[in-house]
């Protein structure tokens, strides 16, 4: 069966800081990986995702994320915090044997402080 | 460019009573879901329909029924309200079969007193 583990359910880092974000993954099969982001009071927005194609993906707002098959994880880095970067952010997998649904982590709360 | 639609966007209920949440999509999706969100537990699935005319229960369904009702209209409903359902409800549609991603909407919060 699959999962997705989110390391650290709240993470909070100083604006100007690297931001890093865990995800760890299992699949039997490869799979596709997303990064949402829910900001207070709004739904979830994509801001990555891997499809099998390069594993270091680009996403909005300076977020990228490497897919690392060997160590099953997806991280999610963004070089410089922003104020703007406090919102939950939540990881999920996806392949084709789970009939178009995704497998969600539990979410990681960052704070970004001054 | 609306995406996903859902109403109401807040409601409160008294235990016993009944409701339909609407959701309505405009991308040509396949596939609409039912999440509830509730603190600390990330999202979960109610219920899911992977293509018009299916529909099939997620990891939390009971206390809820869906209808497709067409491709862009996917609807939960609430037969008699229960204080366990306060929750914040999500519905999303994707497009995941052909290799895109979930939209969502912008989320229902329902209090359930």
């Amino acid at each position: 069966a699959q999962s997705v583990t989110q390391l650290g359910s709240h993470v909070s880092v100083s604006e100007g800081a690297l931001v890093l974000l865990r995800c760890n993954y299992s699949s039997s099969v490869p799979p596709y990986l997303f990064w949402y982001v829910q900001y207070p009071n709004q739904g979830l927005q994509l801001l990555l995702k891997y499809t099998s194609a390069a594993t270091l993906v680009k996403g909005i707002n300076g977020f990228e994320a490497e897919f690392k098959k060997s160590e099953t994880s997806f991280h999610l880095t963004k070089p410089s915090a922003h104020m703007s970067d406090a919102a939950e952010y939540f990881c999920a997998v996806y392949n084709a044997g789970n009939n178009r649904k995704l497998i969600w982590g539990l979410g990681t709360s960052l704070a970004v402080n001054p | 460019n609306a995406g996903v639609t859902q109403t109401p966007k807040f409601q409160v209920l008294k235990t016993g009573q009944s409701m339909t949440l609407q959701c309505a999509q405009d991308m040509n999706h396949n596939s609409m879901y039912w999440y509830r969100q509730d603190p600390g537990m990330g999202l979960r699935l109610i219920y899911y329909s992977a293509s018009e005319g299916t529909t099939d229960k997620g990891e939390v369904p009971n206390g809820y029924n869906v209808s497709r009702l067409n491709k862009r209209e996917f609807s939960l409903r609430l037969e008699s309200a229960a204080p366990s359902q306060t929750s914040v409800y999500f519905c999303a549609s994707s497009s995941l079969g052909t290799g895109g991603e979930a939209f969502f909407g912008q989320g229902t919060r329902l209090t359930v007193v």
